[in-house]
């Protein structure tokens, strides 16, 4: 079964530190790959995601992510952590080849804290 | 370009009440998703318009409904509201589906009594 697995339910890390957030998928090929933010009371944004190419993906507000296929995951990472980073964080799969937003699949999500 | 707009932003209705939620996609997108968000059941794919028609629909009973109008807004319906349909709901437009991502309003917070 087609399934997304945040195992951090909440990470608290001090401001300045890196944080690496973990997400591993199940599914049937390479999927198509997301993370988003939520600050609380809001929508969800988009930082980044990856279909091909590198591995190695590039988002907005400092964030990067690793498409590893062996592990099948796709970690998102900052390497310094400000305060306004503090927020709900989820993976998401999308089917590579049918466009739809019902084959999306969002994780259950992952709570960082930023400590002073 | 002006973000994608949800109203109303926050709803308190009654049990057996129905309610009914706008959207305003991104100008210029044709796809409109609705997705219902809940502490304990987390984001579930309600359902997805694209020019009008709707292209898929999550497991959700026939009380949730939908619409999508020819300006692409789109509207959803939740008749005889039930203590359960207190969540969160976003929508989310795209140029035509997923491909690119989603982007998502602010949603709109309902609270059933």
């Amino acid at each position: 079964a087609q399934s997304v697995t945040q195992p951090d339910i909440h990470i608290t890390v001090s401001e300045g530190a890196s944080l690496e957030l973990r997400c591993n998928y199940s599914y049937g090929a390479t999927p198509y790959l997301f993370w988003y933010v939520q600050s609380p009371g809001q929508g969800l944004q988009l930082l980044l995601k990856y279909f091909s190419g590198d591995t190695l993906v590039q988002g907005i507000k400092g964030f990067e992510a690793e498409f590893k296929r062996s592990q099948s995951s796709f970690n998102l990472r900052k390497p310094s952590v400000h305060w306004s980073d503090a927020a709900e964080y989820f993976c998401a799969v999308g089917h590579p080849r049918y466009s739809s937003a019902s084959k999306i699949i969002f994780g259950s999500g992952t709570r960082l804290s930023i400590r002073p | 370009k002006a973000g994608v707009t949800q109203t109303p932003r926050y709803l308190i209705k009654t049990r057996g009440q129905q309610v009914t939620l706008s959207c305003s996609p991104i100008s210029g997108h044709r796809s409109v998703s609705w997705y219902q968000q809940t502490p304990g059941q987390g984001l579930q794919f309600l359902f997805e318009y694209f020019s009008e028609t709707q292209r898929n629909k999550g497991n959700f009973p026939g009380r949730f409904s939908g619409r999508q109008f020819s300006n692409s807004r789109s509207e959803m319906n939740v008749s005889t509201l039930e203590l359960g349909d207190s969540a969160l709901y976003l929508c989310a437009s795209s140029l035509d589906g997923t491909t690119e991502g989603n982007y998502f309003g602010p949603g709109t917070r309902l609270l059933v009594l």
